[in-house]
């Protein structure tokens, strides 16, 4: 496996259920990102571990609950979703190097579709 | 205001020709810019980073950055049928990669 790896790539669920979105990098990155991207919308940003502690969490709803055990895996746990959440969802990850490069390295996404 | 503002498109350019790509930003205190590519149904990938004013050039990919209005743009010279894609402008203020993304232009090259 290369690069960042998203599971599932197409995933349904009803608003009651609950699921998780799971990431994995493998160029030994230290930082890890949560993106949504929603049609004619620009990619928004959910969350930022850096260095496996959260740095960035966007004020998005307690809904979405991201974890990241090591530097290499993030997840994105759901529950009680609502049909506005349908989206892509993307990770991404990038080495921190005290600069910003802009460099992010992101996955192919997760389709979320909430009934 | 949007953050990063981007014309939605699409631009229709033929091929051999130079799209032009434009995006401004609200925040002053901005300071690395990049474009992205996004082919449909893929993921975002970098292809230009700027950090100071005037032109950075990378093979086709001229990018422009203006701070004083603040504007950043892209030019794809010699434009080609697979030059087809969305492009994201991305701005970055902190100190880490932190990005705010435009909404993206669609770019369609036609033989």
């Amino acid at each position: 496996e290369t690069g960042v790896t998203q599971t599932p790539r197409h995933l349904v669920m009803g608003m009651t259920n609950k699921k998780s979105l799971k990431c994995e990098q493998h160029l030994g990155h230290n930082a890890m990102y949560w993106y949504k991207q929603s049609a004619k919308k620009p990619l928004e940003l959910m969350f930022v571990y850096s260095l496996e502690e959260r740095v960035e969490n966007n004020s998005v709803p307690s809904r979405f609950s991201p974890e990241c055990p090591n530097s290499s895996h993030l997840f994105l746990h759901l529950h009680t979703l609502q049909p506005e959440d349908s989206a892509l969802y993307l990770c991404a990850s990038s080495q921190e190097t005290g600069g910003a490069t802009g460099e992010l390295f992101f996955g192919e996404g997760s389709r979320l579709t909430v009934l | 205001q949007k953050e990063v503002e981007q014309n939605s498109g699409p631009l229709s350019v033929p091929e051999g020709a130079i799209a032009s790509l434009n995006c401004t930003y609200s925040d002053r205190v901005s300071q690395s810019f990049f474009w992205y590519r996004q082919y449909s149904g893929k993921s975002p990938e970098l292809i230009m980073s700027i950090y100071s004013n005037g032109d950075k050039e990378d093979g086709r990919f001229t990018a422009q950055l203006n701070k004083a209005s603040q504007y950043v743009s892209l030019l794809i010279r010699d434009s080609q049928p697979s030059d087809s894609a969305t492009y994201l402008c991305a701005v970055n203020k902190g100190g880490y990669n932190k990005l705010i993304f435009g909404a993206g232009t669609r770019l369609a090259v036609h033989p």
